[in-house]
C-alpha cells in the first residue's frame, strides 16, 4: 500500500516531442506528489509537485496531470530537449516528511 | 555552494568493516533525512531528524545502522559490520519546516556511494 508504481522504465523521445511518464498509487493518505529529476552523480532535484485537490499543474514545459479517483498521476514534458535526458522519479508523501519514490524512468531525448 | 553536502562522495570498504558518512544540510534547515538508493531504483527512506531529535526510523534501518545529529546541524550515518547488501548510494536531504506547511521542499545532496567488497 506504500508503493508508488512508475512506468515506463525507460523512454526514448525525439527532440521536440512529448515525454510522458505515468505513476499510480494505492495509499489514499498520500497528500503531496512531487516529481524529481536526477542526473548521473547527482542527488534528485525537485522538478514540480502537486497536491490532490488540483487536477493539473503546469510550470514551463512540465505539466503534472492528477486523477484522484483513479489514483494516478503523470508528468508531461513538452518540446523535449536533449538536456532533459535524465532519470525521473515520481513520489508521494504523507505526514509532511516521508517520501515514497517510484522506481524511476530513464529518459533519453535524441537530438 | 550553499546546498547539502556529503562526505565522502565514494567509499570502498571490505565486508565487516565499519563506515561513517557525514551530511551537512543547508544552513538553518531544521529537518534532515537519510535515504538509500540502489542501482536502478528510487531512493528509500531510512530516517529523519527534526533538529537533534530522530523522529522516525524505517524498518530498512537494521541495528547495524545508527544515525545522529548531535547539535541539530550536521548528521552522521554509521554502518557497522558492513555487508555486500549495504552497497548503495546514501543520500541526505534537508528541509525547513515552518508552522504553516509541512510540504516543504527536500533538497538532496550528491550522495555517498558505498561499495562493500
Amino acid at each position: 500500500q506504500q508503493q508508488v508504481k512508475q512506468s515506463p522504465q525507460s523512454l526514448i523521445v525525439q527532440k521536440g516531442g512529448i515525454s510522458i511518464i505515468n505513476c499510480a498509487y494505492e495509499n489514499t493518505a498520500f497528500d503531496y506528489f512531487p516529481w524529481y529529476q536526477q542526473f548521473p552523480g547527482k542527488g534528485p532535484a525537485l522538478l514540480i509537485a502537486i497536491r490532490p485537490d488540483v487536477s493539473e499543474k503546469k510550470e514551463g514545459r512540465f505539466t503534472i496531470s492528477f486523477n484522484k479517483s483513479a489514483k494516478q498521476f503523470s508528468l508531461h514534458i513538452m518540446d523535449s530537449q536533449p538536456g532533459d535526458s535524465a532519470t525521473y522519479f515520481c513520489a508521494a508523501r504523507t505526514g509532511g516528511f516521508k517520501t515514497i519514490f517510484g522506481a524511476g524512468t530513464r529518459l533519453f531525448v535524441k537530438a | 555552494d550553499t546546498g547539502v553536502s556529503q562526505d565522502p562522495r565514494h567509499k570502498i570498504t571490505k565486508r565487516g568493516q565499519n563506515v561513517t558518512f557525514r551530511c551537512d544540510p543547508i544552513s538553518e534547515h531544521n529537518r534532515l533525512y537519510w535515504y538509500r538508493q540502489t542501482l536502478g531504483q528510487g531512493p528509500e527512506f531510512l530516517t529523519y531528524f527534526q533538529n537533534e531529535a530522530q523522529l522516525e526510523k524505517s524498518r530498512l534501518l537494521s541495528d547495524r545502522f545508527s544515525a545522529e545529529r548531535p547539535k541539530g546541524s550536521f548528521s552522521t550515518l554509521e554502518i557497522q559490520r558492513t555487508e555486500q547488501g549495504d552497497s548503495a548510494m546514501y543520500l541526505c536531504a534537508s528541509s525547513f519546516l515552518t508552522g504553516q506547511s509541512s510540504y516543504n521542499e527536500q533538497f538532496f545532496g550528491p550522495g555517498t556511494r558505498l561499495t562493500v567488497l
